[in-house]
């Protein structure tokens, strides 16, 4: 089945240590987007692409980074994480052929910062 | 900008009906709803597009306002597995940017 795949489900890292979160689509949508969820609140758009076109919302963080080096793979990078970016973290698509389409995610990976 | 979902959380016994509301300062150009379980990514309950919009399946319905500014979600006969946040979605005109409402957690007893 066509899907769109997080991994890992779980991620620990420590205070300071660079983090990668990946995500996979086998949906051949144009779209993809980064959420950040924290307990009890909405997601919260970090990045989105259409193909290589990169967004960059104006209030996330420097620490935060992503790529997008073809259409299946979207990377989040963390460079510094804190205590603060435990987290939720999101990866979803549309197909981009118009703008009211609906959002298909992954699972997500729940981030923890020791 | 960030629509505005209210109530911000409802309890409901089993077969009782809710309305969750979905607000905006500015016309949305489509308005989507979705239901999130704890620890669960969204999932997609239906789309709406076009003012004046009413649509709906099983027990959960939906309109959208003449002004498309406002959207309300209901349920009637609520189900244990209603239980969860709620929370509307829209795209900035014009844009592939996709926000979400500020979500409604809805708990159904037994």
């Amino acid at each position: 089945d066509a899907m769109v795949i997080q991994n890992p489900r779980y991620q620990v890292t420590q205070f300071g240590k660079p983090v990668t979160l990946s995500c996979s689509q086998t949906l051949n949508h144009n779209v993809m987007y980064w959420y950040q969820q924290k307990s009890s609140q909405a997601p919260k758009l970090l990045f989105h692409y259409y193909d290589k076109d990169f967004n960059n919302e104006a209030d996330t963080p420097d620490n935060f980074q992503s790529r997008r080096p073809n259409t299946s793979f979207c990377f989040l990078d963390i460079r510094s994480p804190g205590l603060g970016d435990a987290a939720m973290y999101l990866c979803a698509t549309s197909r981009g052929a118009v703008t009211n389409e609906k959002l298909f995610f992954g699972s997500g990976t729940q981030l923890s910062v020791l | 900008q960030q629509p505005v979902q209210s109530p911000q959380a409802v309890i409901l016994r089993e077969g009782e009906d809710a309305v969750i509301n979905c607000s905006s300062s500015k016309a949305l150009y489509s308005v989507h709803w979705y239901r999130q379980k704890h620890g669960e990514a969204p999932v997609f309950l239906m789309i709406l597009l076009k003012g004046g919009e009413q649509k709906g399946h099983d027990k959960i319905s939906a309109s959208f306002n003449e002004k498309k500014q406002q959207s309300s979600l209901y349920l009637t006969a609520s189900q244990l597995s209603y239980s969860g946040t709620y929370f509307c979605g829209t795209r900035a005109s014009g844009t592939y940017k996709y926000i979400f409402g500020t979500g409604t957690r809805l708990k159904v007893l037994a």
